[in-house]
């Protein structure tokens, strides 16, 4: 079935690269997507990656698609406070159209 | 560009009552999909509508419906409500085509005492 697979929780030290790490089930997803929750709001679109690419790359975002082990990672470079937040890893279910399979979370954690 | 507005913000509901939660797409954009998000269970997609169509459907129970009016605006229904409904419903809204991205509101948080 499909399913998304994520570590829940990272610390990093504040100016140090994050990265996130996520795996997913269904290999014929075509886009594959990483949001930013923070605490009472709404989930935010980050960046996403198109299933044909290995790398893309958007300010201080960075993420890299493993086809073939179905791994996606989210690298976020210079981390700072503000990027303190839970992350989904998310891809696109069968029936197509908007139906999105979330991972649980990762929990970002950035100290001084 | 005002965003996904969804409303109210906040709901307090007791067991057994029935809830109707509001959904405003950006402009332009002709399909919103609904999820719930649990500490236990995360996200889950509920439903989405298109057009004033529901084209796609989760795992949820028949308490769960939702609709789509004409200028795009939905709502989502459940009726006779259990503890378990507990949630932040989350709406978003997109364009409608294939392999797009999603925008998210800020959901309306219902709790079920």
């Amino acid at each position: 079935g499909e399913d998304v697979e994520q570590s829940l929780f990272l610390s990093v030290r504040e100016g140090d690269s994050s990265v996130i790490n996520c795996t997913y089930t269904d290999s014929s997803s075509t886009y594959l997507y990483w949001y930013k929750q923070e605490p009472g709001a709404g989930l935010q679109l980050l960046t996403y990656i198109f299933s044909n690419m290995d790398m893309k790359q958007d300010q201080r975002l960075t993420v890299l698609l493993n086809k073939k082990d179905k791994h996606l990672s989210l690298r976020i470079a210079d981390t700072q406070t503000g990027d303190s937040a839970i992350y989904f890893c998310a891809e696109r279910g069968t029936g197509g159209y908007n139906k999105l399979i979330f991972g649980a979370g990762t929990r970002l954690a950035v100290h001084p | 560009k005002a965003g996904v507005t969804q409303t109210p913000r906040y709901l307090i509901k007791t067991r057994g009552q029935q809830v109707t939660l509001s959904c405003s797409p950006i402009s332009g954009h002709r399909s919103v999909s609904w999820y719930q998000q649990t500490p236990g269970q995360g996200l889950q997609f509920l439903f989405e509508y298109f057009s004033e169509t529901q084209r796609n459907k989760g795992n949820f129970p028949g308490r769960f419906s939702g609709r789509q009016f004409s200028n795009s605006r939905s709502e989502m229904n459940v009726s006779t409500l259990e503890l378990g409904d507990s949630a932040l419903y989350l709406c978003a809204s997109s364009l409608g085509r294939q392999n797009e991205k999603l925008f998210f509101g800020s959901g309306t948080q219902l709790s079920v005492l």
